[in-house]
């Protein structure tokens, strides 16, 4: 079966540092990977997503992410967090035999000024 | 501009009381979904539509019902709802090749 984990409920930084929101999946094939972003009161945004290539993918915002196979990890980064990148970040599987993407619970990003 | 909608966007009702949550989107996406989002559990999948006439159960179907009848609109129904039912509830829809999913505002339920 598919899952998705996010460790931290919560990650903290100062505006300016580099950040990093950590994701860790299981499937049975090659993984599509996806991280989406919740502003307050908004639906999902979609940032970027891995399904097959280069290890690093970039997405919107500045924001990028590395598959790791080998871990089975998809962390998010940024080299220099902004205030208004605060906000709920969820990392989501979907195993290519399948037509359902799982979620994990989300991390909660706080970048203060 | 390309986008999906839900209807309404905030909801209050009472146990027993037949309620749709509309979504509607205008991409010609083949594939739709309903999600429930609920605190700590991340979001989890209702019920899902791979084309028109076709539905299949996700992870927590209980209690809904779903119908694809057009393409572009996939409405969630709650026939008898109850508190449990609670809950942020966000739909999805995606061309199936592309594999990413593009979501509405979401529609917050309170079931009294």
């Amino acid at each position: 079966a598919q899952s998705v984990a996010q460790p931290e409920d919560q990650v903290k930084v100062a505006e300016g540092n580099p950040l990093t929101v950590k994701c860790t999946y299981s499937v049975s094939g090659n993984p599509y990977l996806f991280w989406y972003v919740q502003y307050p009161n908004r639906g999902l945004q979609f940032l970027l997503k891995y399904i097959t290539g280069d290890n690093l993918v970039k997405g919107s915002y500045g924001f990028e992410a590395e598959f790791n196979k080998s871990q089975t990890s998809f962390h998010l980064k940024k080299p220099s967090a902004l205030v208004s990148d605060s906000a709920l970040y969820f990392c989501a599987v979907r195993d290519p035999g399948f037509q359902k993407l799982v979620f994990g619970t989300g991390t909660r990003l706080l970048v203060s000024p | 501009e390309a986008q999906v909608t839900q209807n309404p966007r905030y909801l209050i009702t009472v146990t027993g009381k037949k309620l749709t949550v509309t979504c509607s989107q205008n991409m010609n996406h083949e594939y739709m979904s309903w999600y429930r989002q609920d605190p700590g559990l991340g979001l989890r999948q209702i019920y899902y539509s791979m084309n028109v006439e076709v539905t299949d159960k996700g992870d927590v179907p209980e209690g809904y019902k779903v119908s694809r009848k057009e393409k572009r609109n996939f409405p969630l129904i709650l026939e008898s709802p109850s508190p449990n039912q609670t809950s942020l509830y966000f739909c999805a829809s995606s061309y199936d090749r592309e594999k990413t999913q593009y979501f509405g505002p979401g529609t917050r339920l309170l079931v009294l």
